[in-house]
């Protein structure tokens, strides 16, 4: 089946750093690509819809020159949280889906911890 | 804009217990419904995909039927075990509106089996 890796699954990084999470497509191709931010306790909120070889759309309310979001090659996103503040700590999570339409669902990533101190 | 409502909030059960979660959706402009299920501190499986003209999807002890028209999903559970015990999502792939070519997500299901 659709495989999504997620790199690191955990990063510790202190105030005013950036750090690059990585998303990677294994077995599949994907021209599109989603990040999603969560929060203790709580369901997956979208921040950004990345197409290869365009820019992202930003969900309303994200920063998009805190969060860069790039989709240079079929399999591979990255998201770049930077400047990092204690207030970005959280659980950030790709997804992927195979074609250009749904049809065939979506695939999500490990999950990256990421805390700010 | 789409929205997602999962009930119950959390379930507790036995251990061999058959159970239900229930998914509703207030638009029915959807391409799929999936169902996932998160561990905690990690990402999300995919359990089962239903397409919009297809009634249910079974996988070994896990069965989910949607009915669209009247925007409802349920997750069928049987034989529950302690190794079921996570965080169930519910989520539309949606066909329109402002959430079109998007995932909405229900709060989820925390289930907990005890022995």
């Amino acid at each position: 089946g659709a495989v999504v890796s997620q790199h690191p699954s955990r990063v510790i990084c202190k105030s005013g750093t950036s750090v690059k999470i990585e998303c990677r497509s294994l077995d599949f191709q994907a021209t599109t690509m989603f990040w999603y931010r969560q929060f203790p306790k709580q369901s997956l909120m979208l921040m950004a819809t990345s197409n290869e070889g365009s820019k992202a759309t930003y969900e309303q309310g994200v920063e998009k020159d805190k969060f860069l979001i790039n989709h240079a090659s079929l399999t591979l996103s990255t998201l770049t949280v930077t400047s990092a503040h204690p207030e970005d700590s959280s659980f950030y999570i790709c997804s992927a889906r195979q074609g250009a339409t749904a049809a065939y669902g979506y695939t999500f990533g490990s999950g990256t911890r990421l805390t700010v101190v | 804009k789409q929205e997602v409502t999962q009930i119950p909030a959390a379930l507790s059960v036995p251990e061999g217990e058959n159970l239900v979660l229930n998914c509703s959706f207030t638009d029915s402009a959807i391409y799929n419904l999936q169902w996932f299920r998160q561990d905690p501190g990690k990402g999300l499986t995919s359990l089962l995909l239903i397409q919009s003209s297809q009634r249910e999807q079974t996988s070994g002890r896990l069965n989910a039927s949607l009915d669209k028209s009247s925007g409802r999903s349920t997750l069928y559970i049987a034989a529950s075990q302690p190794g079921d015990s996570a965080t169930y999502l519910c989520a539309t792939s949606n066909a329109g509106g402002t959430s079109y070519g998007k995932l909405t997500f229900g709060q989820g299901t925390i289930l907990t089996v005890h022995p």
